[in-house]
């Protein structure tokens, strides 16, 4: 496609239960990030992605929150053991390379997590 | 790290009318984003300006990267002008600064 897609656009979970949130980038695309935004807020970092590995994961709250890219396109985000404050609009984000100058960031329509 | 201050925090005009968003950022950057992020929640890019001035129909921008700010110019509003605008940095470590936003009003 031409643009960030994300799916699905609405996920709604019991607390406790497991979910994983996925993104395709623009295609060609080498870097890949994950945004968390709640109600009223910007957006939050979560991690990012250049190629298969993940360059900075210093944004994901702990360690029930993990990303994967294993071929260096599709990403997926899981949530282990959710809470409802895990609640929020998960964005994910591509660009055509890493380099600070050259970082213009394109973003999916987001996943809308509700965590009962 | 940066901060990033954006102003006004609310702005409610009639259509028609011209508004100008300031985005202010405490240390040189490489790369600055402009977005709006319609009622739906999309955020759209509307410039990738680190300097100079550019336009793209009713909508301009202006970073002055040596005095830290940039604008961002709307003529001419719509009510689909409607939404949140955010600016965002780009830090050293290659993750978006955001803003606090400008949540824009557009009255018919």
């Amino acid at each position: 496609g031409a643009g960030v897609s994300q799916t699905p656009s609405n996920k709604v979970t019991e607390k406790g239960k497991y979910v994983e949130l996925r993104c395709d980038p623009i295609s060609g695309h080498t870097a890949l990030y994950w945004y968390r935004q709640s109600l009223g807020q910007g957006p939050e970092f979560l991690i990012y992605f250049q190629g298969t590995g993940a360059a900075d994961d210093s944004g994901l709250p702990n360690d029930r929150f993990f990303a994967v890219r294993p071929e260096g396109s599709v990403s997926t985000l899981k949530i282990q053991r959710t809470e409802r404050g895990d609640s929020a609009v998960y964005l994910c984000a591509s660009s055509a390379r890493l380099a600070v100058a050259y970082n213009e960031q394109f973003f999916g329509p987001g996943t809308r997590l509700t965590v009962l | 790290g940066i901060q990033v201050e954006q102003s006004p925090p609310d702005l409610i005009l009639q259509e028609g009318a011209n508004s100008t968003l300031r985005c202010n950022f405490s240390d040189s950057v490489n790369n600055l984003q402009w977005f709006h992020q319609n009622p739906w929640g999309q955020l759209i890019n509307l410039f990738y300006i680190p300097s100079g001035t550019k336009q793209n129909g009713r909508l301009s921008a202006t970073t002055v990267a040596t005095e830290r700010y940039s604008l961002l110019y709307i003529s001419s509003s719509q009510t689909t002008d409607s939404g949140v605008y955010f600016c965002a940095v780009i830090d050293s470590n290659y993750q978006l600064i955001w803003g606090a936003g400008t949540k824009l009003i557009i009255k018919p």
